[in-house]
């Protein structure tokens, strides 16, 4: 069955630092991925996704996420982090079937100091 | 553009009462679903439903029903509220397609049972 594992529950950077939220998935095939964002008292939003188009994949925001295979990985990562970029992320890989069933990661709540 | 709505927004019952968190879409999407979010858990899968007429249980389905008489509506019922129903419940929608689409959520419904 197809799982993902968020392996932070909380990531704290500087501002103006990289960003790295980390996520691994356990799948029988190469899965869709995405990465949703989930800022404080709102709802979620799709930050991006990965369809096996191509294995660097570009979202909103200036993140970015890289699909390894070799490692079963889908790390989310942006260059310099803005205070606006505190929130919670979540990892989430669809179970299959054709509807869209997912399953969740934990999520990462990142905190971004000034 | 309303997208996904979800009413109320922040709602506290008494132990045993019962009561139904509205949620609507305007996109004719096929698939609606019911997530809870708890604090380090992410979000779980209640109930589900790929089209008017057709409903599933998720992962957490106990003391939640849900009925889809049209496309556009997914209201989610607690029959009988208990503590544990305390939560953050969000509705989601997507469209059918290959492979896997985003999920469009709503702003999510505090609720509290006290």
């Amino acid at each position: 069955a197809q799982s993902v594992t968020q392996l932070d529950s909380h990531v704290s950077v500087s501002e103006g630092t990289p960003v790295l939220l980390r996520c691994n998935y356990s799948s029988s095939y190469s899965p869709s991925l995405f990465w949703y964002v989930q800022h404080p008292n709102k709802g979620l939003q799709l930050l991006l996704k990965y369809t096996s188009a191509a294995t660097l994949v570009k979202g909103i925001n200036g993140f970015e996420a890289e699909f390894k295979k070799s490692e079963t990985s889908f790390h989310l990562t942006k260059p310099s982090a803005h205070m606006s970029d505190a929130a919670e992320y979540f990892c989430v890989v669809p179970l299959g079937g054709g509807y869209q069933k997912v399953t969740f990661g934990t999520g990462t709540k990142l905190q971004v100091i000034p | 553009n309303a997208g996904v709505t979800q009413t109320p927004k922040f709602q506290v019952l008494k132990t045993g009462q019962s009561m139904t968190l509205q949620c609507a879409q305007d996109m004719n999407h096929e698939y609606m679903s019911w997530y809870r979010q708890d604090p380090g858990m992410g979000l779980r899968l209640i109930h589900y439903s790929v089209g008017a007429g057709i409903t599933d249980q998720g992962e957490v389905p106990n003391g939640y029903n849900v009925s889809r008489s049209t496309t556009e509506d997914f209201p989610l019922r607690l029959l009988s509220a208990a503590p544990s129903q305390t939560s953050v419940y969000f509705c989601a929608s997507s469209p059918r397609g290959r492979g896997s689409t985003e999920a469009f959520f709503g702003q999510g419904t505090r609720l509290t049972v006290v």
